[in-house]
């Protein structure tokens, strides 16, 4: 199983672009990578995934570099209401067992 | 809608009680998960199921045990063999089975929180 690490907490300001890294050095080659929100008292909610280069959706980036060891979470011109942690795990095809990492707490302030 | 059901929200328990947890997903998934999740805490994985009538231990397995006798159902029963059993409670499933050929997004429920009096 790839472990992940990511940093335990960030800060921002409405309006400003939020990146958040995961280190994931030994993730395989059938391993996928997903990022998740979760609110206090609610389950996560899927964000998006992404094998490599770049896949963006209606909420945010993800940057997958070639050696796809490491993933990076582009949140575009935040908002309060993004204040949540942010969990990456990284799955792998047909292989069950999904553990997540400590996840990112994210603060944004006004 | 589809999605998944956990229930109850809120329970108490009194020490030396059992207590189960319910879990039901109309997704369609084969495979389903329980996840700890202590305050200001990640989530920890406790066990998860990727077919009918199999099961197999999470991280934290000691003091929980589950069943998956339905492919809708998914239910976890706290022991009193569980020390410290106050937490959060998440359910979730994923049709990431054994023949998937892609990940799929995992679902969860909107938990259940469980606290020992």
């Amino acid at each position: 199983l790839a472990k992940t690490t990511q940093p335990i907490s960030m800060d921002s300001y409405e309006g400003q672009e939020v990146n958040i890294t995961c280190s994931h050095n030994n993730i395989a080659t059938n391993d996928y990578i997903t990022w998740y929100q979760q609110f206090p008292s609610q389950g996560p909610r899927f964000i998006i995934q992404g094998y490599k280069t770049k896949v963006t959706n209606e909420v945010a980036s993800l940057f997958i570099p070639a050696d796809r060891k490491s993933s990076t979470l582009s949140l575009p011109r935040v908002s309060l209401s993004d204040t949540a942690v942010y969990y990456c795990l990284v799955e792998n095809t047909g292989f069950q067992k999904l553990v997540f990492g400590t996840g990112t707490r994210l603060l944004v302030s006004p | 809608d589809g999605g998944i059901t956990q229930s109850p929200k809120y329970l108490f328990r009194k020490e030396g009680q059992n207590v189960t947890l319910s879990c039901e997903q109309n997704l369609n998934h084969d495979a389903m998960y329980w996840y700890r999740q202590d305050p200001g805490q990640g989530l920890r994985l406790i066990y998860y199921s990727q077919i009918v009538n199999d099961f197999q231990k999470g991280d934290i397995a000691e003091g929980y045990s589950v069943s998956r006798e339905k492919k809708e159902s998914f239910p976890l029963t706290v022991t009193s063999a569980q020390k410290n059993p106050t937490a959060f409670y998440l359910c979730a499933s994923t049709n990431q089975g054994l023949a998937a050929k892609n990940t799929g997004e995992l679902f969860f429920g909107e938990g259940s929180r469980l606290t020992v009096l």
